[in-house]
């Protein structure tokens, strides 16, 4: 247990569907993250969020959308999915610049 | 630009065997490095990390590395390998300070497997 929990652990959705994925860090931590890891691919910074304001959007496509409506809680919205956004969705807290703790993801299917 | 190379995508070593991992950076500065660790399905577990000081960084389950600065490595070591450190790697490095304070760059992994 990293003090980082992702809800659901694993989802399946349609192309037209909308779900968000969930996480909570429990650390007390003021930066968390949104990382994308898909096949023989390096893990993908997506999102940074610094006290609850975005600090970077890594040229994502906006049928992904992160809201953070505080220091504790990341979501990560979905909509009209592509099958190729298929992948390991995690999320990760730091204090600043230290130790980055990583949730155990949650694994997206889309159909 | 940040960037972290890990030259072995897949390496297989027996029980008991040592092992080595390479990690090789490019970065502006003396950045913060990290090692991680993955099972299927499972998040990023940390091993060790260096910011500063003694560049031989002990971490988790026996695992070591050494920063070389003159090199731009941080390898990661294991003196004799058990069945259950089976698992992919990653290095990644992060910036001390500034306006990325905090993001991490990730190598591509390395996938090993141990034989009994």
């Amino acid at each position: 247990e990293t003090g980082v929990t992702q809800t659901p652990r694993h989802l399946v959705m349609g192309m037209t569907n909308k779900k968000s994925l969930k996480c909570e860090q429990h650390l007390g931590h003021n930066a968390m993250y949104w990382y994308k890891q898909s096949a023989k691919k390096p893990l993908e910074l997506m999102f940074v969020y610094n006290f609850k304001e975005q600090t970077e959007n890594n040229s994502v496509p906006s049928r992904f959308s992160p809201e953070c409506p505080n220091s504790s809680h990341l979501f990560l919205h979905l909509h009209t999915l592509q099958p190729e956004d298929s992948a390991l969705y995690l999320c990760a807290s730091s204090q600043g610049g230290g130790i980055s703790f990583f949730g155990s993801g949650t694994q997206l299917s889309v159909l | 630009a940040q960037s972290v190379t890990q030259p072995d995508i897949h390496i297989t070593v027996s029980e008991g065997a040592s092992l080595e991992l390479r990690c090789n950076y490019s970065y502006g500065a003396t950045p913060y490095l990290f090692w991680y660790v993955q099972s299927p399905g499972q998040g990023l577990q940390l091993l060790l990390k260096y910011f500063s000081g003694d560049t031989l960084v002990q971490g988790i389950k026996g695992f070591e590395a050494e920063f070389k600065r003159s090199q731009s490595s941080f390898n990661l070591r294991k003196p004799s390998v058990h069945w259950s450190d089976a698992a992919e790697y990653f290095c990644a490095v992060g910036a001390p300070r500034g306006s990325t304070l905090g993001r991490l760059y990730f190598g591509r992994g390395t996938q090993l497997t141990v034989w009994p």
